[in-house]
Formats: C-alpha cells, structure tokens, sequence
C-alpha cells in the first residue's frame, strides 16, 4: 500500500485549462502539503493544512486553490494553466507540525509527483 | 542570506571515498533538522533525522552546529548507489501552527566507479 499517493502521475495540458491534482494519505497523518519543484529542482512550498484547515498559504496566485474533504485528503485545483505552471508538484504528509513536536512527528512522506506540462 | 543554503555540485567522487556535504540555515529558531535524498525524477525521501549530539546510522554521519547555524552529512565508503542529490531540511520555525519545512536547493553527488 503506498502511504502518500497521488494523481494523476502525468498531465499534459494546454495553457488556460483547469486541471486538478488528487493526493491521499493512508498514514494517518493530520498535516498535508503541496509543493513545487520547478525545472531548477528547487522544491518550494505552497500549501499546508492541518486537520483540514490551512495553515500555510505561501506566496501562490489564487489560480492555485487547494481543497481538504478530510484530513487525509488534499487537493490542488489549478485554474487558467499558464506556461510557468509547468514543475514537478509534489503531495506530502506529516504526523504533525509545529516546533514543539517531536522531531520524528516533523518528518514529512512524498507522494512520487505529478508532472504537470502545460503546452 | 538565503533560508536553507547548500553547495549545489555536482561532487563527483570515486567509489568507497568519503565526502561531505555542508549545509547553513539562517533561522536561529529551527528546531527540526533533516537529511532528505532524492533520485533523479523520485520523490524525496528521509535519509536521516538530525540530532543536537549528532547521529550515525551505517555509514552516514549526521551533524549539527547551532552556533554557527549549520548542518554537516558524512559519508563513508561511499556506494554507486548513494549517488543523489541530497536535501538539507530545517522546519521553518515560525511556530504558531504556520511552520512548515524549507529544502535547501540539494547537493548533487555522483559516484564514480
């Protein structure tokens, strides 16, 4: 069973599409997170929520919207696909998160990305 | 200063040498330090936690410097397979429920045999 899963693995799409990305964790987790790897390899965060609720909302266009039915669910909404959407978008999970949790409660699991092309 | 600094390489070391990466983090209030690897066109993944007093774990040797904020990876008798490019990870220390982890840009290493 994959802990992080996410979907789909591969998009490839046209510029002002709407596209979504699904990502589901069975670890039971209550912290889930979006980032972004562009085609530097720099691997940014967009997203965070816990228990369903936002936590961490990164400097990101609002054409980016993500959506938590559950805690073990979160999703990227993309609208209007630009050119510069084009990255590897990853899903991730953590126990929990804060500075006062132990240190093994912070390590985030990786879905395997999804790579969005937009043409 | 950025957030998560490392040297990006490639370091290109032959097979069963040692090497070592450094890594800096501007944030005095981190608290959580980590080691990630990644594979070309994988996901990262934990390759250790790092400890105040330092951690082994085989052949990979964990540091941490709080004074000078920096975070050091050794590896010994290095392995083909241990070429990837390696993450320095520091939770963000903004406390509150906003802290989240920063990934330095990644050190790429290429083993040689």
């Amino acid at each position: 069973d994959t802990a992080v899963s996410q979907t789909p693995k591969y998009l490839v799409t046209q510029m002002g599409n709407d596209k979504s990305i699904k990502c589901e964790q069975n670890l039971g987790h209550d912290t889930m997170y979006w980032y972004k790897q562009d085609s530097k390899k720099f691997l940014k965060i967009m997203f965070s929520y816990n228990n369903k609720e936002l936590i961490i909302n990164e400097t990101v266009p609002n054409r980016f919207s993500p959506k938590s039915p559950d805690k073990a669910h979160l999703n990227l909404h993309i609208n209007s696909l630009e050119l510069g959407d084009s990255a590897v978008y990853f899903c991730a999970s953590s126990q929990v998160v804060g500075l006062a949790a132990p240190l093994a409660k912070n390590i985030q699991y990786f879905g395997a990305g999804t790579r969005l092309s937009v043409l | 200063r950025k957030e998560v600094e490392q040297d990006p390489g490639p370091f290109n070391v032959p097979e069963g040498a040692t090497v070592a990466f450094n890594c800096t983090y501007s944030n005095s209030a981190s608290q959580s330090f980590f080691w990630y690897r990644q594979d070309c066109r994988k996901e990262p993944k934990l390759l250790m936690s790092v400890y105040s007093s330092g951690n082994e774990d085989g052949r990979f040797t964990a540091q941490l410097n709080r004074a000078s904020q920096y975070i050091s990876l050794l590896i010994r008798d290095s392995k083909l397979s241990d070429s990837a490019t390696y993450l320095c990870v520091v939770n963000n220390g903004k406390g509150g429920g906003a802290d989240g982890l920063t990934f330095g840009k990644g050190t790429h290493l290429i083993i040689q045999p």
